[in-house]
């Protein structure tokens, strides 16, 4: 089975600051990994994912994430935050040796970065 | 390509209607995903369809919930009869492929049964 758990339910950080928010999961295989953003109002939307290679992952609006086999991490990164950063991050999943599923989001870390 | 669209943006119903939640996905897009979204439970995978066709519903909470897509631009989920606890948000989803590409959100629905 595959899971993904985002340990925080909130993360907050000032402007200009590094800011991180955990992923952790659990697989059969190999792991595709997501990250999603949310904006109050909106759908989903794309930030970036690991497929395979490089375990660092550069994606939208300056966030890069790195993929960790030993620890089951998929940390979302950014080295400098922004008051318009803050959203609901989601975290999502999908087990390469499991055929039919789709993807299992995280239940999403809420990001709030204040001046 | 204007996105995901969805429509209504929002539903305000009573007890016991029938509520009908329409989706267009991403012209090219074989893959259609239905989600619900609520404080306690996060986002739920309801339903999904590859070409058309339903592939796993085991995420549909029971019988009152039904979704159609009867061509590659088009996609319905249907409740009958509704009920409070399905007051949520509902999102429509496309994407390109199933295990390599991110899918593509819509707006979403926001759902309030009185």
């Amino acid at each position: 089975a595959q899971s993904v758990a985002q340990p925080e339910d909130q993360v907050n950080v000032a402007e200009g600051n590094p800011l991180t928010v955990k992923c952790t999961y659990s697989v059969s295989g190999n792991p595709y990994l997501f990250w999603y953003v949310q904006y109050p109002n909106r759908g989903l939307q794309f930030l970036l994912k690991y497929i395979t290679g490089d375990n660092l992952v550069k994606g939208s609006y300056g966030f890069e994430a790195e993929f960790n086999k030993s620890q089951t991490s998929f940390h979302l990164k950014k080295p400098s935050a922004l008051v318009s950063d803050s959203a609901l991050y989601f975290c999502a999943v999908r087990d390469t040796v499991v055929a039919g599923y789709a993807l299992n989001f995280g239940k999403g870390t809420s990001l709030l970065v204040t001046p | 390509d204007a996105g995901v669209i969805q429509s209504p943006r929002h539903e305000v119903t009573e007890m016991g209607q029938e509520v009908t939640l329409r989706c267009k996905p991403i012209s090219g897009h074989d893959y259609l995903f239905w989600y619900r979204q609520t404080m306690m439970r996060g986002l739920e995978l309801l339903i999904y369809f590859n070409n058309n066709v339903p592939i796993d519903d085991s995420g549909m909470p029971e019988d009152r919930f039904s979704a159609k897509m009867p061509n590659a631009s088009f996609s319905t989920l249907k409740i009958q009869p509704s009920e409070p606890r399905d007051s949520a948000v509902y999102f429509c989803a496309s994407s390109l492929a199933l295990l390599r590409n991110e899918q593509f959100f819509g707006p979403g629905t926001r759902l309030t049964v009185l």
